[in-house]
C-alpha cells in the first residue's frame, strides 16, 4: 500500500463553521506533514509531524489546528476560517524526517475547501 | 532567506523530443537537497527526482535528469524522449540540510509542461 488518502475530496463551509480534514496512510511512515496551495501557486508548508508530535509549524494561524492521534492518521481541525483559506490542502507523508531517500515525500489528491 | 525561482511559467515539447526545465535558488547553506515534483492535472504531486547538494554526480531517473552546478545554484531538469504523460505543473524544491538547526522546505512557482502529439 503505497498510497496517502485524504477526506473530505471537497469541502464548502461558512465563516462560522468547524470542520476536520483527515489524512491517512499505512506504509508505516513516521513524518506526516500538511500544505496549503492556492489556484495556480506551488504547496505551502503548513505542518510537519515526526513520531506524533509537532516539529514543524510554519506560523500558521491558530484557527487551523493540526492533530496527529497515531502514526498512520494526520487531522486538520479549522474553525472561523476566512474566505482567503480557501485553496487545496494537500497531505503528504515519508519514513522520516531526516532528508535524503527516507524523506521522500509521498502525497495525498488533497482536500478542494472552499470557505464562503 | 532561501528563494526558489523557476523562470518559465510555460513550456512546450514535441512527443518524443528532450526538454529542459530551469530552476535557480538562493541559499547560504552549503548543505541541502533538492527536488523536482510533477503535479499533473487533478492529480497527485509525485516526486520526479532528487539531489543530495553534497554529491557532485548528477541525479538520474531513466529518461529524467538533472544538470546540478552547486556554484551557481542552478538545477535543471532534462525529459528525454517525452511522452504525452509528462504534461504537468513541475515544481521544482528546495529542503534546508538536517544540521543547520531549521527546516525549510520552499518550492518554486511551477513550471506548466505540454507535450504535443
Amino acid at each position: 500500500d503505497t498510497e496517502v488518502t485524504q477526506t473530505p475530496k471537497h469541502l464548502v463551509m461558512g465563516m462560522t463553521n468547524k470542520k476536520s480534514l483527515k489524512c491517512e496512510q499505512h506504509m508505516g511512515h513516521r513524518a506526516m506533514y500538511w500544505y496549503k496551495q492556492k489556484a495556480k501557486k506551488p504547496p505551502e508548508l503548513m505542518f510537519v509531524y515526526s513520531y506524533e508530535k509537532l516539529s514543524i509549524n510554519e506560523s500558521v494561524p491558530s484557527r487551523f489546528s493540526p492533530e496527529c492521534p497515531n502514526s498512520s492518521l494526520l487531522n486538520l481541525h479549522l474553525h472561523a476560517l476566512q474566505p482567503e483559506d480557501s485553496a487545496l490542502y494537500l497531505c503528504a507523508s515519508s519514513l522520516r524526517l531526516a532528508g535524503g531517500s527516507q524523506e521522500t515525500q509521498y502525497f495525498g489528491p488533497g482536500t478542494r475547501l472552499l470557505v464562503l | 532567506a532561501q528563494t526558489v525561482t523557476q523562470s518559465q511559467p510555460e513550456m512546450s515539447v514535441q512527443e518524443a523530443e528532450t526538454v529542459t526545465l530551469s530552476c535557480t535558488y538562493d541559499t547560504s547553506e552549503s548543505d541541502y537537497y533538492l527536488f523536482w515534483y510533477k503535479q499533473p492535472p487533478s492529480r497527485q504531486m509525485i516526486l520526479v527526482i532528487r539531489q543530495e547538494a553534497y554529491k557532485q554526480q548528477n541525479a538520474t531517473e531513466n529518461r529524467f535528469s538533472v544538470n546540478f552546478q552547486k556554484a551557481a545554484k542552478s538545477f535543471s531538469l532534462k525529459i528525454s524522449d517525452s511522452q504525452l504523460g509528462d504534461a504537468a505543473m513541475y515544481f521544482c524544491a528546495y529542503r534546508s540540510s538536517i544540521g543547520s538547526g531549521t527546516y525549510k522546505y520552499i518550492f518554486g512557482t511551477g513550471t506548466r509542461l505540454k507535450v504535443l502529439a
